[in-house]
């Protein structure tokens, strides 16, 4: 399967902790993106990083890309409640178009 | 700038009847994509279209389903004779080009739920 892997599936932490998620991928990407879907609801994209790039932040964010280990990790700090969400990471596929998605890290911050 | 516009954001079909999903791509967006979600599961592509061409359905099944881009109006996912199976939720992204660099934004989705 193409299908990029997260772990874990399900985080749950206090609020303010940090928040650490992984994704896995076995194609050549171009860039990997992160998104963070609420309940019912679609997609918002977070974050972009560059296949020649190692490390990005935004705001609370910061992503991580280790392109020998075809791996990535997204950190939060300072989760709020808010932060809530289901976070999913997408590859390009070299040269492509298409999105592949992990199979997505369920987040519960609680308050 | 409005964003990836999707209707109806809930489907409930019974067994064999249609689904039609709508999409409207963020004004200047000609390219067209759609991905299906099954509950607890990440996104998987379907379909890839421009205005007036489809220009990849490896992803989409070759029986039932359909998809357009006319070059008027919305993008439109057909789902003919629904089964059980095709509960799920359904969304659209666009793009100006389509090149990898270029992030797709999407929309808030069509759930749906075949009865």
């Amino acid at each position: 399967s193409q299908q990029g892997e997260e772990d874990p599936q399900a985080l749950s932490i206090q609020e303010g902790e940090n928040a650490t998620m992984n994704c896995s991928y076995k194609t050549s990407i171009n860039n990997l993106q992160w998104y963070r879907q609420n309940s019912g609801r679609g997609l918002v994209h977070l974050i972009l990083i560059r296949s020649n790039e190692r490390e990005k932040h935004s705001g609370r964010l910061r992503v991580t890309l280790d392109t020998s280990k075809k791996s990535s990790s997204l950190l939060i700090t300072a989760s709020r409640a808010a932060d809530t969400a289901s976070y999913f990471c997408a590859m390009v596929d070299s040269g492509t178009y298409k999105y592949i998605f992990g199979t997505g890290t369920r987040l519960k911050v609680l308050a | 700038n409005a964003g990836v516009m999707q209707n109806p954001r809930h489907l409930v079909r019974r067994r064999g009847q249609e689904a039609r999903l709508r999409c409207s791509p963020m004004k200047g967006h000609s390219h067209v994509y759609w991905y299906r979600q099954l509950p607890e599961e990440g996104l998987k592509f379907m379909v890839y279209l421009q205005k007036e061409n489809i220009i990849d359905e490896s992803g989409m099944p070759k029986e039932r389903f359909s998809a357009e881009f006319p070059k008027e109006g919305p993008s439109i996912l057909r789902i003919q004779q629904v089964v059980r199976g095709d509960s799920a939720a359904y969304f659209c992204a666009s793009s100006q080009t389509s090149l990898a660099s270029e992030t797709q934004y999407f929309g808030p989705g069509t759930r749906l739920l075949v009865l």
